[in-house]
């Protein structure tokens, strides 16, 4: 049973590019959330989704992010236009159930040049 | 008041030593607690839940004091490998929002020498 799975590794952009961050919980799950890790810091959640909808996005900056996790395929954490505080971790987790323990992805490490 | 707090460390301690880690968090409705770890530049990794009866699984021991709003770890006959980032984990409760989100403290780092 495949754990949960998140590409690419890493991620290098310019400043005003886009980046697509991609996550596949694991099977059997239908949860997915986003955590992001500045250097340094603890893990701070962004967005908790299940098929097709968002459930909570409270932790989302209001611009410039967006979630979705579609009915086939991957959820996707996308950020446009860049800028160099972007620069983080960001891991994605699922659980098979709200409140359950969630099982983290390696993350993707996104470098904004 | 930070929601999770956790004293940074780091611990330095020798093999074969007993450590405990300690959180507080804020929200007394929270309702789901966990420890994870984390290696550098790693995903977390669920090491066990917390329950109010306390657990243990192995050399590692979970308290959680509800009324004190204390979570507690305890690691046993500690080895090399044990050489980690500690994380206390809490649930958001609904406050406006969701159940799912985990609130992660920053982590208390342990270093375990030979």
């Amino acid at each position: 049973n495949a754990g949960v799975m998140q590409n690419p590794r890493h991620l290098v952009r310019r400043r005003g590019q886009e980046a697509r961050l991609r996550c596949s919980p694991m099977k059997g799950h239908s949860h997915v959330y986003w955590y992001r890790q500045l250097p340094e810091e603890g893990l701070k959640f962004m967005v908790y989704l299940q098929k097709e909808n968002i459930i909570d996005e409270s932790g989302m900056p209001k611009e410039r992010f967006s979630a979705e996790f579609p009915k086939e395929g991957p959820s996707i954490l996308r950020i446009q236009q860049v800028v160099r505080g972007d620069s983080a971790a960001y891991f994605c987790a699922s659980s098979p159930g709200t409140g359950d323990e969630q099982f983290f992805g390696p993350g993707t490490r996104l470098t904004v040049l | 008041r930070k929601e999770v707090e956790q004293d940074p460390g780091p611990f330095n301690v020798p093999e074969g030593a007993t450590v405990a880690f300690n959180c507080t968090y804020s929200n007394s409705a929270s309702q789901s607690f966990f420890w994870y770890r984390q290696d550098c530049r790693k995903e977390p990794k669920l090491l066990m839940s917390v329950y109010s009866s306390g657990n243990e699984d192995g050399r590692f021991t979970a308290q959680l004091n509800r009324a004190s709003q204390y979570i507690s770890l305890l690691i046993r006959d500690s080895k090399l490998s044990d050489s980690a980032t500690y994380l206390c984990v809490v649930n958001k409760r609904n406050y406006g929002g969701s159940q799912g989100n985990l609130i992660f403290g920053k982590g208390t780092k342990l270093s375990v020498k030979p």
